[in-house]
């Protein structure tokens, strides 16, 4: 079955900074690939997601890029803010049903 | 947010004891899923129901089972649960089964003794 390692598991960075989390994939049939913040006691909300028919899009401040040859993807978050600390998970469609596997998630904490 | 919404949000249960989960959907959404989340591991897919059918079962113990009696409401029953058992119990929906957003609800943090 489908692999997601996500990196990495912890990030800190002073607020402004741009933060990056990155994920690999292991089905190379996957087409969907969605992020989820998941703040504090809250569910997981979706952010943005990318299908293997781009390279990357972009959000506002959040953008998300694919590498379907390498099997990675990323987001990218610039300017943070506080408000941008919670845990985010990665996940990529897999197997005949494309249902989503999830990776173990990034705490990312942004320091005023 | 009343898109998902899950019943009770906070259980507590024996090893002996018989409970259930409730999910409903109000956003017309034909698939629903169970998720399990515990402390640093990723969210694990339990359950899979598009159309009512299930589609999915992840290897779960039989000491979870999964009712879906319209697209609109989600029930896990528990019983003769472990320890190892106590996580977040999320669910989820999506408008069809696949590569779809799925929205969550607020999740049931279950203990068990």
């Amino acid at each position: 079955g489908e692999n997601v390692e996500q990196h990495p598991s912890t990030l800190s960075v002073q607020e402004g900074d741009s933060a990056v989390i990155k994920c690999t994939y292991s089905d190379s049939a996957s087409n969907y690939f969605p992020w989820y913040k998941q703040e504090l006691g809250k569910r997981p909300q979706l952010i943005i997601d990318i299908r293997s028919n781009v390279g990357e899009k972009k959000d506002q401040r959040i953008a998300v890029t694919l590498n379907k040859t390498a099997k990675h993807f990323s987001l990218h978050i610039t300017e943070t803010q506080p408000e941008d600390s919670a845990v985010y998970f990665c996940a990529a469609s897999s197997g005949s049903a494309r249902q989503l596997t999830f990776g173990s998630g990034t705490q990312l904490t942004v320091l005023p | 947010e009343t898109g998902v919404t899950q019943t009770p949000r906070h259980l507590v249960m024996g090893m002996t004891n018989k409970k259930s989960l409730k999910c409903e959907q109000h956003l017309g959404h034909n698939a629903m899923y169970w998720y399990k989340q515990s402390a640093k591991k990723p969210l694990e897919l339990m359950f899979v129901y598009n159309f009512k059918e299930q589609t999915e079962n992840n290897s779960v113990p039989s000491r979870f089972s999964p009712e879906c009696p319209n697209s609109s409401h989600l029930f896990l029953h528990l019983h003769t649960l472990q320890p190892e058992d106590s996580a977040l119990y999320l669910c989820a929906s999506s408008p069809y089964s696949g590569e779809e957003t799925q929205y969550f609800g607020p999740g049931t943090r279950l203990l068990v003794l």
